[in-house]
């Protein structure tokens, strides 16, 4: 069965202090793997996404993962943080071997110091 | 509209009522998700429609929730006899493609006193 594991429950950042948000994944096959954003009131939002090639992706509001099949990971980073990056965040996990069904994790919620 | 519509947005039943949720996918899209979310948890997964295909109920906790799909459109989550512990903000979620991101509606939001 496919898993997903953040293991780190809240994290506190300063403002412009760099970010790392762990996942961790368990699944079968080739995963397609994904990270999205909630903001407080706010809908789930995709930040970015892995199927395949290169390991390093970029999303959006300067986000960036990088898939590393040999610890089954797929952390999330952002260089320097900005106040409203304070949000909740999923790490998600899927393929076609699930019938793309996708499976996320417990979350990660981020507060930003000034 | 343009993204994924689910309705009420916000609920408040009696515990033992039947409540049924809808939602409207973004048109086109074949696959179709409900996932739960407890206040300060993750997402739930509780039942995937795909195309024609049998739904994946796997998820649903328990004989009192079910879900229906017409073809490609709309979806119903119905509770029966509703307890406390059903209280969470359900999000429905369509996707166009295997592999395709999931597109989230902005849930109903359940409260059973």
């Amino acid at each position: 069965a496919q898993s997903v594991t953040q293991p780190d429950i809240h994290i506190t950042v300063s403002e412009g202090a760099s970010l790392e948000l762990r996942c961790n994944y368990s699944y079968g096959a080739t995963p397609y793997l994904f990270w999205y954003v909630q903001s407080p009131g706010q809908g789930l939002q995709l930040l970015l996404k892995y199927f395949s090639g290169d390991t390093l992706v970029q999303g959006i509001k300067g986000f960036e993962a990088e898939f590393k099949r040999s610890q089954s990971s797929f952390n999330l980073r952002k260089p320097s943080v900005h106040w409203s990056d304070a949000a909740e965040y999923f790490c998600a996990v899927g393929g076609t071997a699930a019938g793309n069904k996708l499976t996320f994790g417990g979350g990660t919620r981020v507060l930003v110091k000034p | 509209g343009a993204g994924v519509s689910q309705s009420p947005s916000n609920k408040v039943t009696e515990k033992g009522k039947d409540v049924e949720l809808r939602c409207d996918p973004i048109s086109g899209h074949t696959a179709l998700y409900w996932y739960r979310q407890r206040l300060g948890q993750g997402l739930e997964f509780l039942i995937y429609f795909q195309g024609n295909s049998a739904p994946d109920k796997s998820g649903l906790p328990s004989d009192r929730f079910s879900a229906e799909r017409t073809g490609e459109s709309v979806s119903t989550l119905t509770i029966q006899r509703t307890q406390q512990e059903d209280s969470a903000v359900y999000l429905c979620a369509s996707s166009s493609t295997i592999a395709s991101p999931l597109h989230f509606g902005n849930g109903t939001r359940l409260t059973v006193t």
